[in-house]
């Protein structure tokens, strides 16, 4: 099946500092990606929605600021969380959309853990 | 808004057991409804989906019925074995424009032998 990437799969870093994420379609295109944020026992939650070549659309309470996605093709889009603090610790899924299949078929990266310190 | 709710887990079971996870939803208009699973260190991959009321979803040995009169997407295994140890995400796409999917909190199953 189709294979997302996310680089790093986990990552440290000190408040303050700007931490970026890539997420890539490997063997498809994406027009479509997604960025999740889940906490531990909770649901992924969507953050926001990254359309190839426009600005994506964030969610409501989600500080587009400072969570900066960038879908610069349609094979990567990056999430970049700048001037990281403590509460951004979380674990970070991106989600695309293979156009060729349609609509319904959406593949996940592994994802990245954020410890922020 | 659309939510999921499944069962809270985890849920432990010897292998060859029967398998249950309870997921219902809520949401307006006909929703597509799934179940991902994501096995340790892996990503989310889709199992099974339907996508409008009475079909049913099915793969591996995984059952899932799309019942609109109880707004309920429950996943089932008749036997379950240990490489079925996984999380377990039911999820609904509403069913107007590039809507993205909608995901319960996850049940983790873990399959003894």
């Amino acid at each position: 099946g189709a294979v997302v990437s996310q680089h790093p799969s986990w990552v440290i870093c000190k408040s303050g500092t700007s931490v970026k994420i890539e997420c890539r379609s490997l063997d498809f295109q994406a027009t479509t990606m997604f960025w999740y944020r889940q906490f531990p026992k909770q649901s992924l939650m969507l953050m926001a929605t990254s359309n190839e070549g426009s600005k994506a659309t964030y969610e409501q309470g989600v500080e587009k600021d400072k969570f900066l996605i960038n879908h610069a093709s349609l094979t990567l889009s990056t999430l970049t969380v700048t001037s990281a603090h403590p509460e951004d610790s979380s674990f970070y899924i991106c989600s695309a959309r293979d156009v060729a299949s349609g609509r319904e078929t959406q593949y996940f990266g592994p994802g990245t853990r954020l410890l922020v310190l | 808004g659309d939510s999921v709710t499944q069962m809270e887990g985890p849920v432990t079971l010897s292998e060859e057991a029967f398998l249950t996870i309870n997921c219902t939803y809520t949401a307006t208009g006909y929703p597509s409804l799934f179940w991902y699973v994501q096995y340790p260190g892996e990503g989310l991959q889709l199992l099974l989906k339907a996508t409008k009321a009475d079909d049913k979803g099915s793969n591996k040995g995984f059952e899932a019925t799309y019942r609109k009169e109880t707004t309920s997407f429950h996943l089932e295994k008749g036997s379950v074995q240990v490489s079925d140890s996984a999380v377990y995400f039911c999820a609904l796409r509403g069913d107007s424009g590039n809507t993205p999917l909608v995901f319960g909190k996850g049940t983790r199953l873990s399959v003894i032998a």
